[in-house]
């Protein structure tokens, strides 16, 4: 299982620019990376992915090393309503199919 | 664009009662999935299908049945409700065999069982 660890909480403040890194040593050769954003009485909604390198969208950047052991998700000039919990995670491919396995996320809390 | 739709949002069980939970995706999805999320925790998979007519088990399977008769609908059933299943249930769908293709996920079912 390719598992993938980041932390448990950070906080910040309005207009700050937010990195959350994600460490994923046993990720295979065919995995993406994918960032999911959740809010509190919602499902989680995807923000973000990447293989290697860098991806950019209208919500975020996601940094990837040649080795793609980690990824780190960038939240630029982040406001109160970028609160919420990070997901970081990668293919399973055992059994032959893929499935995402959530782990705890990041949960990120944004201050005036 | 209605994307999943899961019924009923809320339901409230008595230990030992049965029920069934529907999700309903209209973008021509293969694959589709149902987690359960407890207070502070991420989401854990029960069940997934790869197409119509195919289930398959996740990470903690035991307790639920699924059902894919039809490629839009995916139904979670609870044969013996217990409270150790009181949680948010929710259900995600998406395109693609690999990783990155995105999930959708419905808007959640809260199930409370006492």
């Amino acid at each position: 299982l390719a598992k993938t660890t980041q932390p448990i909480s950070m906080d910040s403040y309005e207009g700050q620019e937010v990195n959350i890194t994600c460490s994923h040593n046993n990720i295979a050769t065919n995995d993406y990376i994918t960032w999911y954003q959740q809010f509190p009485s919602q499902g989680p909604r995807f923000i973000i992915q990447g293989y290697k390198t860098k991806v950019t969208n209208e919500v975020a950047s996601l940094f990837i090393p040649a080795d793609r052991k980690s990824s780190t998700l960038s939240l630029p000039r982040v406001s109160l309503s970028d609160t919420a919990v990070y997901y970081c995670l990668v293919g399973d491919r055992s059994g032959g199919y893929n499935k995402l396995i959530f782990g705890a996320g990041t949960r990120l809390a944004v201050h005036p | 664009n209605a994307g999943v739709t899961q019924t009923p949002k809320f339901r409230v069980l008595k230990t030992g009662q049965s029920m069934t939970l529907l999700c309903a995706q209209d973008m021509n999805h293969e694959y589709m999935y149902w987690y359960r999320q407890d207070p502070g925790m991420g989401l854990r998979l029960i069940h997934y299908s790869v197409g119509e007519g195919t289930t398959a088990k996740g990470e903690v399977p035991d307790g639920y049945n699924v059902s894919r008769l039809k490629k839009q609908n995916f139904l979670l059933g609870l044969e013996s409700a217990a409270p150790s299943q009181t949680s948010v249930y929710f259900c995600a769908s998406s395109s693609g065999q690999e990783a990155g293709y995105g999930y959708t996920f419905g808007s959640g079912t809260r199930l409370t069982v006492v």
